[in-house]
C-alpha cells in the first residue's frame, strides 16, 4: 500500500449536482495530482496541488476545482456534474513538486453520474 | 503535443512465456522522464519504474526489464517468464502525467 487514501471509495449523483472527494497524501509528500479515469482509457491529468498552490492543469473546465490544505490533503471538487464526468477519479501525491517525482496513487473514487 | 501511444490493446500469453510492451512518445523537451505503471483489477496505480532521459542503460528488475531508445523514443516493457499474478493494465506515462491508454496483459494458467 502506497499510505494514500481516498475517500469515498463510491459515489453515486445525479446530473447538474456537485461532487467533493478528499485525498490524503502519503506522509511527508507535499504534491498532490488529480486524474480522471474513464473506463477503458488511461489516466487524464486534471490538476496538480504543491505547497497549497495549483501548479499546473490538464484540459479540464473550471467547473473542475480543488483545494489542498496545509497537511498536504486534498480536494476536488466538480459542479455541474455531467454523464461523461462518471469515471474513476484518482489522487497521487509525490515529493518535489514541479520536478517529475515518482507519483504514489490511492485506490480511486468510482463516481457515477445519472 | 506530447503524448505517449501504447499500440498494443491486449496482449494474451500463457504462463511462463516472455511478453514485451511497447511505448512510444512523443516530446520536444529534451530532459524528462518516463514511467510504467501497473494497475490490476483493484484500481489502484502500482509503481514500477521511473527513467531519466539522460540514462539509456536498460534496466532489470528481477522479472521485468526496460529497454529505452532515445533515437527511436521508445520505453519497452518486458515481463520474462510471465505469472498469471502478472495480469493487469499496464501504463506507460511521460512526464509523470501523460499516460498512455494502457496494454491489457492476461496471462493464461
Amino acid at each position: 500500500e502506497t499510505g494514500v487514501t481516498q475517500s469515498p471509495t463510491h459515489l453515486i449523483k445525479t446530473r447538474g449536482q456537485q461532487v467533493t472527494l478528499r485525498c490524503s497524501s502519503q506522509s511527508g509528500h507535499n504534491t498532490v495530482s488529480w486524474y480522471q479515469q474513464a473506463l477503458g482509457q488511461g489516466p487524464q491529468f486534471i490538476f496538480q496541488y504543491y505547497r497549497e498552490e495549483e501548479n499546473g492543469r490538464g484540459n479540464f473546465p473550471p467547473r473542475f476545482s480543488g483545494l489542498q490544505f496545509p497537511n498536504y490533503s486534498s480536494e476536488l471538487n466538480v459542479n455541474a456534474l455531467e454523464l461523461d464526468d462518471s469515471a474513476l477519479y484518482l489522487c497521487a501525491s509525490s515529493l518535489g513538486g514541479p520536478i517529475q517525482e515518482t507519483q504514489y496513487f490511492g485506490p480511486g473514487t468510482r463516481l457515477l453520474v445519472l | 503535443a506530447q503524448k505517449v501511444t501504447q499500440a498494443q490493446t491486449e496482449i494474451s500469453v500463457v504462463e511462463k512465456e516472455d511478453v514485451t510492451l511497447d511505448c512510444v512518445y512523443e516530446t520536444r523537451d529534451t530532459t524528462y522522464y518516463l514511467f510504467w505503471y501497473k494497475q490490476p483489477p483493484s484500481g489502484e496505480l502500482v509503481f514500477l519504474i521511473r527513467r531519466n532521459s539522460f540514462d539509456e542503460q536498460n534496466e532489470i528488475s528481477g522479472r521485468y526489464s526496460w529497454n529505452f531508445q532515445k533515437s527511436t523514443s521508445s520505453f519497452n516493457f518486458t515481463i520474462t517468464a510471465s505469472q498469471v499474478v502478472d495480469s493487469a493494465v499496464y501504463f506507460c506515462a511521460l512526464k509523470g502525467h501523460i499516460f498512455g491508454t494502457g496494454t491489457r496483459l492476461k496471462v493464461l494458467a
